[in-house]
């Protein structure tokens, strides 16, 4: 079974320090990994999506990296800031048998506060 | 920037009744999505939706529900006999075929 796990499930920083957050994965056949990010009643907005091959990739202060092998990826937000404070979703994607599209299945998320 | 739009942002219905809840998805997408969360919990998939037909669904997909496109923008996701377990957030998707999936705000479905 398709599976993602996240930790810590919750974290608190203070203001402009840095934080990482960790997921693992077991989802086969496996297509890409992304992070997302969820405020409060919104819907998840992606940060960054990675495929097999990529180790890592920045979008701004956030940075995720993948180790394909053993099926671990992180994400560092430096310098975090208070509109930071969210659940950060861990999301793998498999690719259906069928092809005509991608399973998602998500984590837990972790949710992150920050402090002023 | 494009959206996903969904609507009613809140739902609130009696056990037994039919509930629909709408999404537009962005406009030139081809593949189209419903998750749901329940309260404290992870996101689920329900349902993907590509060429006017169902590609796959999650064993949560019973018979209860139904999706449609109806027209070129509206996508529908039904559940004819709603439950209070159904009580959760539900969340429509959309993207091109290799372009990460872009979530609308979500319908909070409530089952009195």
């Amino acid at each position: 079974k398709n599976q993602v796990e996240q930790s810590p499930q919750s974290l608190i920083i203070l203001e402009g320090k840095n934080c990482t957050l960790q997921c693992n994965y077991t989802v086969s056949p496996f297509s890409n990994l992304r992070w997302y990010k969820q405020d409060t009643g919104r819907g998840p907005v992606s940060l960054t999506i990675m495929t097999f091959s990529e180790n890592t990739k920045s979008n701004g202060r956030y940075t995720a990296t993948l180790d394909a092998d053993t099926k671990q990826s992180s994400l560092h937000i430096t310098a975090s800031q208070l509109s930071d404070s969210a659940s950060y979703i861990c999301v793998v994607s498999a690719i259906f048998s069928s092809g005509s599209a991608r399973q998602l299945t998500f984590g837990s998320g972790t949710q992150l506060t920050v402090l002023p | 920037e494009p959206e996903v739009t969904q609507t009613p942002s809140h739902q609130v219905t009696q056990m037994g009744q039919e509930v629909i809840l709408r999404c537009v998805p962005i406009s030139n997408h081809l593949y189209f999505y419903w998750y749901r969360q329940i309260l404290g919990q992870k996101v689920e998939f329900l349902v993907s939706f590509y060429n006017n037909e169902i590609s796959e669904k999650s064993e949560i997909f019973d018979d209860q529900f139904s999706v449609e496109r109806p027209d070129g923008s509206n996508f529908t996701l039904k559940i004819r006999s709603t439950k209070l377990e159904d009580s959760a957030m539900y969340f429509c998707a959309s993207n091109l075929s290799e372009q990460p999936q872009h979530f609308g705000d979500g319908t909070r479905l409530s089952i009195l």
